[in-house]
């Protein structure tokens, strides 16, 4: 069965502070990776998309990692700010005509002045 | 550009009454799916479509049915309504390169 776990369930840190968020799959046939971004009464909002080939993508303050050997990425956020504050999802999918994507449960992230 | 429309934004019903929820999407996505959200489960299938007159079961279907008559549409429907369907639902739809967006969700309640 396809399964998704992210760790830590809940994190509190410092406005200004660097946090790396965890996730571990194990989905196969592995396509992408993909972490999304969801503020509270909002829906989720694409961060990042990993491919196989990609060890390292960034976007802006947000810079993602791949092992596809261990099949573990990292989302880490450099100099937080209150605005991080927020859900982040990792949603993996895989190849060969699946049309479902498989959740993590997310971490809540808490950014505190 | 609306992207993903979810109505109603709220709703509170009494056990065994009925409702439709409406997500609209505008972006001629194929795939669209019904999703639910409670706390520490993280975000669970419904039902989903591949496509305009097709429907299928996802992780969690009971309790409810879903229609895709127009390719932009997808409605799901709570015949009988229960509080332990007190939830938050989101529609999502999936572009070709294989990203889902999402609508800002529908807060129901069962009382």
């Amino acid at each position: 069965k396809n399964q998704v776990e992210q760790s830590p369930q809940s994190l509190i840190i410092l406005e200004g502070k660097n946090c790396t968020l965890q996730c571990n799959y194990t989905v196969s046939p592995f396509s992408n990776l993909r972490w999304y971004k969801q503020d509270t009464g909002r829906g989720p909002v694409s961060l990042t998309i990993m491919t196989f080939s990609e060890n390292t993508k960034s976007n802006g303050r947000y810079t993602a990692t791949l092992d596809a050997d261990t099949k573990q990425s990292s989302l880490h956020i450099t100099a937080s700010q209150l605005s991080d504050s927020a859900s982040y999802i990792c949603v993996v999918s895989a190849s060969g005509g699946s049309y479902i994507p498989t959740f993590g449960r997310g971490t809540s992230l808490i950014v505190h002045p | 550009n609306a992207g993903v429309t979810q109505t109603p934004k709220f709703r509170v019903l009494k056990t065994g009454q009925s409702m439709t929820l409406l997500c609209a999407q505008d972006m001629n996505h194929e795939y669209m799916y019904w999703y639910r959200q409670d706390p520490g489960m993280g975000l669970r299938l419904i039902h989903y479509s591949v496509g305009e007159g097709t429907t299928a079961k996802g992780e969690v279907p009971d309790g409810y049915n879903v229609s895709r008559l127009k390719k932009q549409n997808f409605l799901l429907g709570l015949e009988s309504a229960a509080p332990s369907q007190t939830s938050v639902y989101f529609c999502a739809s999936r572009a070709y390169t294989g990203e889902l967006f999402f609508g800002e969700g529908s807060r129901l309640t069962v009382l």
